[in-house]
């Protein structure tokens, strides 16, 4: 596999459920993001890490928890949403921190019912 | 005031014309600018970017940055309907902070 990848592309939760986003890239990156994607808005960068430390929360809702096990490898978990969460999230990876250049996954469509 | 701010479209040029998008930013002492194409149901993709004043080409894009105006904009020439996308403006700030804008939707027309 190449790039950047996301599982599940699809999801549907219910709000007191619990489920994971899981991402993972094969480019040999230091730092991995986790961005929420709403219509009509920018892209908002919730996550980052960068060699496996987390250096910025964007003041997250702690319903949102994420974890690095390793520089490859990104998960968001969630529990407890809200049907405003509803929304694409996108896992990205750079060489270096805050570079700019960004390698996006296809993104996990999240919808709470 | 948002720091990064496109206009949303949609925009729509025949195909073969010029496609002009633009960007401002608010943080004056940015360094770097990039232009992210995004496809509808898809993720966005990096197909430019610019560091210096002036101008830099890529095939038929070209990327405009004039600092002392704040703004940066992407000239796509001979546009094809596979052009069509919403293109997402960035922007890094002097806290190396990086921010999009809500995008401009281009659609060209055959």
């Amino acid at each position: 596999e190449t790039g950047v990848t996301q599982t599940p592309r699809h999801l549907v939760m219910g709000m007191t459920n619990k489920k994971s986003l899981k991402c993972e890239q094969h480019l040999g990156h230091n730092a991995m993001y986790w961005y929420k994607q709403s219509a009509k808005k920018p892209l908002e960068l919730m996550f980052v890490y960068s060699l496996e430390e987390r250096v910025e929360n964007n003041s997250v809702p702690s319903r949102f928890s994420p974890e690095c096990p390793n520089s490859s490898h990104l998960f968001l978990h969630l529990h407890t949403l809200q049907p405003e969460d509803s929304a694409l999230y996108l896992c990205a990876s750079s060489q270096e921190l805050q570079t700019g250049e960004l390698f996006f996954g296809e993104g996990s469509r999240l919808t709470v019912l | 005031q948002k720091e990064v701010e496109q206009n949303s479209g949609p925009l729509s040029v025949p195909e073969g014309a010029i496609a002009s998008l633009n960007c401002t930013y608010s943080d004056r002492g940015s360094q770097s600018f990039f232009w992210y194409r995004q496809y509808s149901g898809k993720s966005p993709e990096l197909i430019m970017f610019i560091y210096s004043n002036g101008d830099k080409e890529d095939g038929r894009f070209t990327a405009q940055l004039n600092k002392a105006s704040q703004y940066v904009s992407l000239l796509i020439r001979d546009s094809q309907p596979s052009d069509s996308a919403t293109y997402l403006c960035a922007v890094t700030n002097t806290g190396n902070q990086f921010y999009f804008g809500t995008g401009t939707s281009l659609t060209v027309i055959p």
